[in-house]
């Protein structure tokens, strides 16, 4: 019952922009997206999370789109450190995190 | 501080065995929880504490037991395992439950022989 869909893999050259999508089609008017990573060996780490509106931090910056079907989550230069697998998941107030299979995100040097 | 810290990071049992996973946390959180995770899979809920009350099991076998002495303090009793409990399990914490933005340990890697 995954409520979002992400590719697989994605790969990203060290400097650049990587920008992944996430859709999120059957998406209810009260939840969230959240954004995870977790790199290899160690526990996942929150990254952000949107309800409507476009939210940026220290980390990254996620891009809902306007029906809120689908969103995007840009890393505005990725290292080598950014490699991970990066989880999209969408959360209502009273439930738990359920993560999906993720996107496994390489960052080419 | 904003660490979430586990121990051990890495654990050995036999079938017959009884030990416990440790995680800490000082950033004054009142929820706590426990994933286990699978080799190539993603995080699965185990077990929620709030307020150091058990409010969350998500059905988990009686061979694993979870204890929160204090708010700090989260352990996991393991008992009588068997070889497919082998899995990483992760600690998190978070402000309030339910939370989202969760702080997750390293966690301890457990191969059960």
């Amino acid at each position: 019952d995954a409520k979002t869909t992400q590719p697989t893999s994605m790969d990203c050259a060290e400097g650049r922009a990587a920008n992944l999508p996430c859709n999120h089609s059957t998406i209810s008017g009260n939840e969230y997206v959240y954004w995870y990573r977790q790199i290899h060996s160690q526990g996942p780490q929150y990254i952000i999370h949107g309800l409507k509106n476009n939210e940026t931090n220290e980390m990254a910056s996620l891009i809902i789109t306007e029906d809120r079907k689908s969103s995007t989550l840009i890393l505005p230069h990725a290292t080598l450190r950014d490699t991970a697998v990066y989880y999209c998941i969408v959360i209502r107030g009273d439930d738990k995190i359920i993560f999906g299979k993720g996107t496994r995100l390489h960052i080419l040097p | 501080d904003t660490e979430v810290t586990q121990t051990p990071k890495h654990l050995v049992m036999g079938m017959t065995n009884k030990k416990s996973l440790k995680c800490e946390q000082h950033m004054g959180h009142r929820a706590m929880y426990w994933y286990k995770q699978k080799a190539k899979k993603p995080p699965e809920l185990m077990f929620v504490y709030s307020y150091e009350k058990l409010s969350i099991n998500e059905s988990v076998p009686s061979r694993f037991s979870p204890e929160c002495p204090n708010s700090s303090l989260l352990n996991l009793h393991l008992h009588a395992l068997q070889p497919e409990d082998s899995a990483l399990y992760l600690c998190a914490s978070s402000q309030g439950q339910p939370s989202y933005e969760q702080y997750f340990g390293p966690g301890t890697r457990l191969t059960v022989t």
